[in-house]
């Protein structure tokens, strides 16, 4: 079975500072790896997802994470963060089985402060 | 909207009544889940469908009835609630295989009074 950690249930940042979201993985087997966001009162949306090759991938709006597969971690970051980055940012796992099932951590509340 | 579609946007209901939420989505997805989101808690799957079968329920309790009628369709039928299970219930989709992500409705935000 797989688990997901997000150990920092709110990140305060000021406006145009970098940011890293911290994401931790069990799993027993190879895993496929996605970061959601969650704006207020809207359901989820990927923002990106690891599933083979470079260790780097990006989103288009500007975030970035890289998959450590020895510390079985897969960090968010952004070098300068926006307002409207504010929301909740979901890590998520999945086997590479065809269980179809994706795994959530607990989430982690961008909060940017002008 | 993202393609899938939840309604009603907003539920309140006495631990007496029986409701239902329902779940839209015409993206040709071919596998669609209940998911219970609390606060400060890890988002909880509830109820996995796939090609219109269910294969998965994860120890939900019987008050909690899902329905898939179709590929499109997703309903969780709800009966005799206690005020624990208030909480925001997600749909999502997704084609066969995660590879693709899942695609999310915004959601129910259900209070049992």
């Amino acid at each position: 079975a797989q688990s997901v950690t997000q150990l920092d249930s709110q990140v305060p940042v000021f406006e145009e500072a970098p940011v890293e979201l911290r994401c931790n993985y069990s799993s027993s087997v190879s895993v496929y790896l996605f970061w959601y966001v969650q704006y207020p009162n809207q359901g989820l949306q990927l923002l990106l997802k690891y599933l083979s090759g470079s260790t780097l991938v990006e989103s288009i709006n500007g975030f970035e994470a890289e998959f450590n597969k020895s510390q079985t971690s897969f960090h968010l970051r952004k070098p300068s963060v926006h307002i409207s980055d504010t929301a909740e940012y979901f890590c998520a796992v999945s086997d590479r089985g065809a269980t179809n099932k994706l795994i959530f951590g607990t989430g982690t509340l961008l909060a940017v402060q002008p | 909207e993202t393609g899938v579609t939840q309604t009603p946007r907003h539920l309140v209901m006495g631990m007496t009544n029986k409701k239902s939420l329902k779940c839209e989505q015409h993206l040709g997805h071919n596998a669609m889940y209940w998911y219970k989101q609390s606060a400060k808690k890890p988002l909880e799957l509830m109820f996995v469908y796939s090609l219109e079968e269910r294969v998965e329920n994860n120890s939900v309790p019987s008050r909690f009835s899902p329905e898939c009628p179709n590929s499109s369709h997703l309903f969780l039928h709800l009966h005799t609630l206690q005020p624990e299970d208030s909480a925001l219930y997600l749909c999502a989709s997704s084609p066969m295989g995660v590879l693709s992500g899942y695609t999310f409705g915004s959601g129910t935000r259900l209070t049992v009074v």
